[in-house]
């Protein structure tokens, strides 16, 4: 089936500083990722739409110079927070696929900024 | 717009008894509707569907049916294990698009 690998699971990083986690399907070629954060006992919202080869589309209220996005490839989508603050800490998790084929989600990724 | 509500938890059972978490939504089309499962450590992965009114999903024993006249989702299982311990997400994803809409989750926790 479907694979998608999101890296790194978890980090700690300190304020100010950028953190980079990618995601990957392993087995197909995703057109489209999806980026989603989630706070504490909240619902996962939807940060921002990524196409192969074109800008991120991003939600309502996303900075998007905060929160940079690059899908290079079909197998491959990045986030980047950057100057990252306490606020930033939170569950991070991608969705990968192509229309008509289903959506995959990654593993996710627990950020702490300290 | 579209939106999924979700009950709250969490949810404490012992184990073999009866679960029901409910999930109504609201959406302007014909959506797909889903039961994610998030078990600890790991990432989400889908539980069951349903994409049309009256279909029910299936899968290690949870059940949903897709009640459009109630707009529901409710998932059930008759006997729950410690094993289910896990937060699970109600989705939609209407069939137009390909953004899912996710509720906030209600954490089970089964206790021998």
């Amino acid at each position: 089936g479907a694979v998608v690998s999101q890296h790194p699971s978890r980090v700690i990083c300190k304020s100010g500083t950028s953190v980079k986690i990618e995601c990957r399907s392993l087995d197909f070629q995703a057109t489209t990722m999806f980026w989603y954060r989630q706070f504490p006992k909240q619902s996962l919202m939807l940060m921002a739409t990524s196409n192969e080869g074109s800008k991120a589309t991003y939600e309502q209220g996303v900075e998007k110079d905060k929160f940079l996005i690059n899908h290079a490839s079909l197998t491959l989508s990045t986030l980047t927070v950057t100057s990252a603050h306490p606020e930033d800490s939170s569950f991070y998790i991608c969705s990968a696929g192509r229309p008509n084929y289903g959506y995959t989600f990654g593993s996710g990724t627990r950020l702490t900024v300290v | 717009g579209d939106s999924v509500t979700q009950m709250e938890g969490p949810v404490t059972l012992s184990e073999e008894a009866f679960l029901t978490i409910n999930c109504t939504y609201t959406a302007t089309g014909y959506p797909s509707l889903f039961w994610y499962v998030q078990y600890p450590g790991e990432g989400l992965q889908l539980l069951l569907k349903a994409t049309k009114a009256d279909d029910k999903g299936s899968n290690k024993g949870f059940e949903a049916t897709y009640r459009k006249e109630t707009t529901s989702f409710h998932l059930e299982k008759g006997s729950v294990q410690v094993s289910d311990s896990a937060v699970y997400f109600c989705a939609l994803r209407e069939n137009t698009g390909n953004q899912f809409y996710f509720g906030t989750g209600t954490s089970l926790t089964v206790i021998p």
